[in-house]
């Protein structure tokens, strides 16, 4: 048990719609980050948040896009679903430089 | 893309040390050795960090080669539940907006 959570654990969506992850931080860390697991692969960044701020992307489209709120828990935010959505999204909250990873949120897109 | 070198998989007899190699001949002078480790279908559960001397915690050592373009995660006594993915990563600390990057990890299988 890392006291990361994600929800909803798995959901079922359809090509073009809209989607919302939520992550709620573990108790103190400030830095939250994203991350994209396609199946047999590792995981891949999408972004980090510190305090509120976006501060670091990696190689996502902008209909990816994110949010964190005062008390450090996100949302991740993706428009316009493609079938390659499909994945484990992950978020990782951080204070210092250990990432410790909530359980994930299964997308599928139809 | 990754920075670390890992073979695809490795057997190990339950009750026997694993000893998991990673190579990262391009390591930085301030990177750190990172080593997670992922359960089917669950988040990546971190294990153990070092820079340069060997580190032991309840979970694992690591043994970092003196050169520093090599280490080996050590799981003393492999159990069924060691059965994973285990991800070798080099990192710098402190940078803002740096993220793990994840190569495609060793997949221990622990068998009895």
């Amino acid at each position: 048990e890392t006291g990361v959570t994600q929800s909803p654990t798995h959901l079922i969506k359809t090509r073009g719609q809209q989607v919302t992850l939520r992550c709620s931080s573990q108790s103190g860390h400030n830095t939250v980050s994203w991350y994209q697991q396609a199946l047999g692969q590792g995981p891949q960044f999408i972004f980090q948040y510190y305090r509120e701020e976006e501060n670091g992307r990696g190689n996502f489209p902008p209909r990816f896009s994110g949010l964190q709120f005062p008390n450090y828990s996100s949302e991740l935010n993706v428009n316009a679903l493609e079938l390659d959505d499909s994945a484990l999204y992950l978020c990782a909250s951080s204070l210092t430089n250990e990432q410790y990873f909530g359980p994930g949120t299964r997308l599928t897109v139809t | 893309d990754a920075k670390t070198t890992q073979p695809p998989s490795m057997d190990c007899a339950e009750g026997r040390a694993a000893n998991l190699p990673c190579n990262h001949s391009t390591i930085s002078g301030n990177e750190y050795v990172y080593w997670y480790r992922q359960i089917h279908s669950q988040g990546p559960q971190y294990i153990i960090h070092g820079l340069k001397n060997n580190e032991t915690n309840e979970m694992a050592s690591l043994i970092i080669t003196e050169d520093r373009k090599s280490s080996t995660l050590i799981l003393p006594h492999a159990t069924l539940r060691d059965t994973a993915v285990y991800y070798c990563i080099v990192r710098a600390p402190n940078q803002a907006g740096t993220a793990l990057i994840f190569g495609k990890g060793t997949t221990l299988s622990v068998s009895s």
